[in-house]
């Protein structure tokens, strides 16, 4: 079975500072990470995902098969970064279900 | 980029009555399309994958009878949620593959049932 944790709930953070969203997974096969974002009363919507390593609005997130982690990073957190973060998981090369973790709520303070 | 989209935005029923919800992809053909359902501050839980031409996958512990679902068209998934009760009350979400597997998120559907 697969499985995505996000420890925190929330994460408060000050403007300028860097923020690091914790995402751990568990899965028997090759799986393939994203990282969704839901801005308030807006639609969910893709991130980033693993395999295209690129950086999205500042944010990157590399996988770490050993420690099966796909932590999300940004050096400078910025206001319009508040939102609703779900790691998710999928089968590699497939189109099906994705696994989401529960969410971090990121709050960005002056 | 790829638009989903969900009618109605928000709907309010009587208990004991049957509410449908379309899920529609505008710019592309979807042959796969999954249905959510989202409680508030919770995370997105998958109820059933749509194929269009063949039966809903519903995951374990969702009523297929409850919650019929029909892809009858490559952008058309429908959910109908039959004999409402307020515990049905939800946010569901649907979404829908595009290239390269990506997937796209309607704006949800809010349900409440009195």
């Amino acid at each position: 079975a697969q499985r995505v944790t996000q420890p925190e709930k929330l994460l408060s953070v000050f403007k300028g500072a860097p923020v690091e969203l914790k995402c751990n997974y568990s899965y028997s096969g090759s799986p393939e990470l994203f990282w969704y974002v839901q801005y308030s009363r807006q639609r969910l919507q893709l991130l980033l995902r693993h395999i295209s390593r690129e950086s999205i609005k500042g944010f990157t997130a590399d996988l770490n098969k050993g420690e099966t982690s796909f932590h999300l990073k940004k050096p400078f957190a910025q206001e319009e970064d508040s939102a609703m973060y779900y790691c998710a998981l999928n089968r590699a090369g497939t189109a099906s279900k994705l696994t989401f973790g529960t969410g971090t709520r990121l709050q960005v303070t002056l | 980029g790829a638009v989903v989209s969900q009618h109605p935005s928000r709907v309010i029923c009587k208990s004991g009555t049957s509410v449908k919800i379309e899920c529609r992809s505008l710019d592309f053909q979807a042959t796969t399309m999954f249905w959510y359902r989202q409680f508030p501050k919770q995370s997105l839980m998958l109820m059933a994958t749509s194929n269009e031409g063949s039966k809903a996958t519903y995951e374990q512990g969702v009523e297929k009878d409850k919650f019929l679902i029909n892809h009858a068209s490559l952008t058309l998934s429908t959910l109908t949620v039959t004999s409402a009760h307020p515990e049905d009350s939800s946010f569901y979400i649907c979404s829908a593959i595009a290239r390269l597997n990506e997937q796209f998120f309607g704006p949800g559907t809010r349900l409440t049932v009195l």
